[in-house]
C-alpha cells in the first residue's frame, strides 16, 4: 500500500521562529490533508491540498503531486502551535480512508 | 461548518462489557469512518460506511462491529471489551463525490480505557 513519511519526527522551536514540515508519499494521491492534533487529542483540519498552494494566516501548505511531497510552513510560531502535525493521503483505494503519516511533534517554547 | 460529535470524551469500562461509541455528523455526509490511534502505530481504520446500513471492514476490524441505521449516526460496538482495546477512538465523515477525494472531518475523539 501507499507509504507516508513525515519529517522531522520531532521539532523544538523558540516562539517567533519559522518552520517547515515535510510529507513524502509513495504513490499518486487524490486527497491530501494536513491536521494539527492538540494536546487534548482533538484533530483539527488545517488544509485539504491534493495539489497547489494554500495559505491560512500564519500557516501555508504546498503540494507538488508530480514529485510526491507536501510541505507545511508555520511562520512566527506561537506556543499554541504545539502538538502533533499529521499528513494524511488517499490514493483512490476502495476503502476511501486516509492513510496517516506518523506525525511531527512540535514544541514551541516561550 | 462541519460538526462531528462523539458522545464521550473519556470512557472507562470493564473487561467483557459491551461498549457503544456513538458518532453524529450534521452535514448530511454519506461517508463515515472509525479510526483508532495508538502510540507508535498512528491512526488505523477500523470500519467505514458509505451509506445507511452499509459497512465495510477497515484494516483492524477484529473485535469490533458497527451500526448505521440513520445517515447522520455511526456507532462503533466493542462486543466484549478487552484491555488491548484501550485506545483513542476517532470518528470522521466526508461527502460522497467519488468518495476518495473529499476532505474528512473528525470528531474530538473518545479516550477509552478498559480495566
Amino acid at each position: 500500500g501507499i507509504q507516508v513519511e513525515q519529517s522531522p519526527p520531532d521539532l523544538i522551536l523558540q516562539e517567533g521562529a519559522n518552520s517547515t514540515l515535510r510529507c513524502n508519499f509513495s504513490d499518486s494521491v487524490n486527497n491530501l490533508q494536513w491536521f494539527h492534533q492538540n494536546p487534548w487529542g482533538q484533530l483539527i483540519n488545517l488544509f485539504y491540498i491534493p495539489s497547489g498552494t494554500k495559505q491560512n494566516g500564519r500557516l501555508s501548505a504546498t503540494t507538488v503531486a508530480t514529485e510526491r511531497y507536501s510541505l507545511l510552513y508555520i511562520s512566527s510560531s506561537q506556543t499554541t502551535d504545539s502538538g502533533v502535525y499529521f499528513c494524511a493521503v488517499n490514493h483512490g483505494g476502495s476503502q476511501g480512508n486516509l492513510i496517516f503519516g506518523k506525525g511531527t511533534k512540535l514544541s514551541v517554547k516561550p | 461548518d462541519v460538526k462531528v460529535t462523539q458522545s464521550s470524551r473519556y470512557l472507562v469500562k470493564r473487561t467483557g462489557e459491551k461498549v457503544f461509541l456513538e458518532c453524529v455528523q450534521d452535514m448530511d455526509h454519506e461517508n463515515m469512518f472509525w479510526y483508532r490511534q495508538d502510540p507508535g502505530l498512528g491512526l488505523r481504520l477500523i470500519y467505514f460506511s458509505y451509506d445507511v446500513k452499509m459497512k465495510e471492514k477497515g484494516d483492524i476490524p477484529e473485535g469490533y462491529s458497527v451500526s448505521r441505521e440513520k445517515k447522520e449516526r455511526f456507532s462503533l460496538i466493542l462486543e466484549s471489551a478487552s484491555t488491548n482495546q484501550t485506545s483513542m477512538y476517532l470518528c470522521a465523515s466526508s461527502p460522497w463525490r467519488s468518495y476518495s477525494n473529499q476532505p474528512q472531518h473528525f470528531g474530538d475523539g473518545t479516550r477509552l480505557s478498559i480495566l
